[in-house]
Order: C-alpha cells, then sequence, then structure tokens
C-alpha cells in the first residue's frame, strides 16, 4: 500500500552545518514528492519539490535528491540556521488521481547555537 | 494576498456535540484537502472537494464525520458527536490542481 516514512525521528545539528534528512517511500506509482516544514503550533509549510523525472532539484539552501532505485529521498539544508528548527515531511503524490498527499511521520530538526 | 484561512484556531467540545471546521482556499483556489494530524505524526488525508463535489473521501470516517464545499463560502469539516479521540490538528490545504497544495494553520480540536 501507499507509505513513506523516514529513517531517522530526530536530527540534532550546530548552527552553520548542513543538515541531511531522509525519507524512504514505497509507492513505486508516487511521480511527485514534495518536503514540508512544520513549525510548532503552524500548518505545514512548502520548501521544495521535486518529479520522478528528475534526481536532483535546487533551491536557496535547501537541495533535494530523489533516488528512485531505492525509492529515496533526501533534503539537504545547507548552513543550516536556527530558524531552520523544525519538523520536516516528506510526501508523495500519485499524479493524475485524487492528488492526495501522502506524509511520512516527520524528523525533528533542532539546530543548536 | 491571504493564504489558506481556517477557524477557529482552537475549538473545545464537549463529546456528545458537534465540532464544525471552517477553511477558506487561496483565490483562485477550487480545489480543497482536509487532513488530520495526531500528535508526535504527520498528517493524514481525509478528503479532497472542488467546488460542490466531493472527489475522493477515502480518508474520512464513514460515520460522524461529513465535508462540504459549496459554490459559495467555505468549505466545512463537520464531526457530529464528537468522542475524545477526534481530538487533533485539523488542516485544510487549497491549491489550483497542479500538485502543489498550500496548508492554513489548523483548527486544533479538543474533546473533553
Amino acid at each position: 500500500g501507499e507509505s513513506v516514512g523516514l529513517h531517522l525521528p530526530t536530527l540534532s545539528v550546530q548552527e552553520g552545518d548542513n543538515s541531511i534528512i531522509n525519507c524512504a517511500y514505497s509507492n513505486s506509482a508516487s511521480d511527485y514528492f514534495i518536503w514540508y516544514k512544520q513549525e510548532s503550533g503552524k500548518g505545514p509549510q512548502f520548501i521544495i519539490d521535486i518529479r520522478s523525472n528528475m534526481d536532483k532539484r535546487q533551491g536557496q539552501r535547501v537541495t533535494v535528491l530523489l533516488n528512485k532505485t531505492v525509492k529515496h529521498l533526501s533534503l539537504q539544508i545547507a548552513a543550516t540556521q536556527p530558524g531552520d528548527s523544525a519538523v520536516y515531511f516528506c510526501a508523495e503524490i500519485v499524479t493524475g488521481g485524487s492528488e492526495k498527499l501522502v506524509f511520512g511521520k516527520g524528523t525533528k530538526l533542532t539546530v543548536n547555537p | 494576498n491571504a493564504g489558506v484561512m481556517q477557524n477557529p484556531r482552537h475549538l473545545v467540545r464537549r463529546r456528545g456535540q458537534e465540532a464544525r471546521l471552517r477553511c477558506s482556499p487561496m483565490k483562485g483556489h477550487s480545489h480543497v484537502y482536509w487532513y488530520r494530524q495526531l500528535p508526535e505524526e504527520g498528517l493524514k488525508f481525509m478528503v479532497y472537494l472542488q467546488k460542490e463535489n466531493i472527489i475522493d473521501e477515502s480518508g474520512m470516517p464513514k460515520e460522524r464525520f461529513s465535508a462540504e464545499f459549496p459554490k459559495e463560502g467555505p468549505s466545512i469539516l463537520r464531526i457530529q458527536q464528537v468522542v475524545r479521540g477526534d481530538s487533533a490538528a485539523y488542516f485544510c490545504a487549497s491549491s489550483h490542481g497542479l500538485n502543489e497544495q498550500f496548508f492554513g494553520p489548523g483548527t486544533r480540536l479538543t474533546v473533553l
């Protein structure tokens, strides 16, 4: 069935270091993936997305890598800042259907000053 | 350029009462999604609506829960005869059908 999971529930890094958050997905039919950031008491905020015809996409300080062979997704945050502290979720969609997002449980990122 | 709006932000109900959660999508968006989030967990899809139509309600419990998105006005998620297990954060997202979904701030429902 459809499911998205994460390798690590928590990640603690020093300010200025690079962060890598991983995600495994199981539905090979998924063709669109999104990373969301959720701060305490707020709704998920879009960070970056990637389609299955790509293996890498870069944004401002963030990079998403997609490995379809092993069904693995990662989010890299460069020069992590205290404001990056949040829970990060990956989500997948099978486009052409109901477009519903399937979320993983999340990784809590803590950035230490 | 307002984002997705949800109200109330916090809602307290006693067991057996009804809860009504409202969602106003972003301007120009005709697709609305409702998700539920339990503490320390990811969001779980409940229902997907377009104007006046329910497209996918596969994630919504068959009993006590209903959703609508009328031609005019916000989308409503209604929970009848609430139980303690309904306590959660309920998020609405909207899109114009091109995959990216924008989320509202959520309604935190507490059932006493």
